[in-house]
């Protein structure tokens, strides 16, 4: 079966300070991988997609972006973090097979001070 | 470009009531349609999902949605309402053949159950 794993589970980083988040899914090949944020009380905001090593969609211009350096690795990061950045992280996947159907991670909070 | 709406950001219910949570989309090809469920800090879970057959789906949990073409509407129903069932909800909509390899998730409503 497959599993999607997120780590850290909770952070807190200082404002200015570097950021990476990691998502690794174990019992597939060639996922599409996806990257989310949820705001306080907001919905979830599309980040980054990508369809395969190397190959990443921004949906959202900001302060992040993303790495696939292996097929079953998504990497968030940032160099320099504001306020805004703080939130809930989801990372999904979904097989090329299927209706674009979703499986997601447990999430990361970051805490942005 | 898909979309959707979901009607009623809190939805309040005594525990033993219908749930009735609305979700409308807005799409230009033939649509896959989900629903999510999300408890607090933690991940989304997969409900139930149309992808073109039947179009009354039965999801986990007791819960069940009707993929209405002519209304446009993807509303989620559970005939009696569980304490359990406090979470927040996300209608997703993806369309059939597109290049875009992604969902577009509705803001979300919040469930209350009262007891």
């Amino acid at each position: 079966s497959q599993t999607i794993h997120q780590w850290p589970a909770t952070l807190v980083q200082p404002v200015g300070s570097p950021l990476s988040l990691e998502c690794t899914v174990e019992g597939t090949s060639n996922p599409n991988l996806y990257w989310y944020r949820q705001a306080a009380g907001r919905g979830l905001q599309l980040l980054f997609y990508s369809v395969g090593i190397g190959q990443i969609s921004s949906e959202v211009p900001q302060n992040l972006s993303a790495s696939r350096p292996q097929d079953r690795q998504f990497i968030l990061s940032s160099k320099k973090l504001l306020l805004s950045d703080s939130g809930f992280y989801l990372c999904a996947w979904a097989s090329m097979r299927t209706y674009n159907e979703q499986f997601f991670g447990p999430g990361t909070r970051l805490t942005v001070l | 470009a898909q979309s959707v709406t979901q009607l009623g950001s809190h939805v309040s219910v005594s525990e033993g009531a219908l749930v009735l949570l609305r979700c409308n989309y807005s799409s230009s090809v033939p649509p896959y349609l989900f629903w999510y469920v999300q408890y607090p800090n933690q991940g989304l879970q997969l409900l139930l999902k149309y992808t073109s057959a039947a179009t009354l789906v039965k999801g986990i949990n007791g819960f069940e949605a009707e993929f209405k073409k002519s209304e446009t509407s993807f509303h989620l129903t559970k005939p009696s309402a569980h304490m359990s069932d406090a979470a927040e909800y996300f209608c997703a909509v993806s369309e059939q053949g597109a290049g875009r390899r992604a969902l577009t998730f509705g803001s979300g409503t919040r469930l209350q159950v009262q007891p």
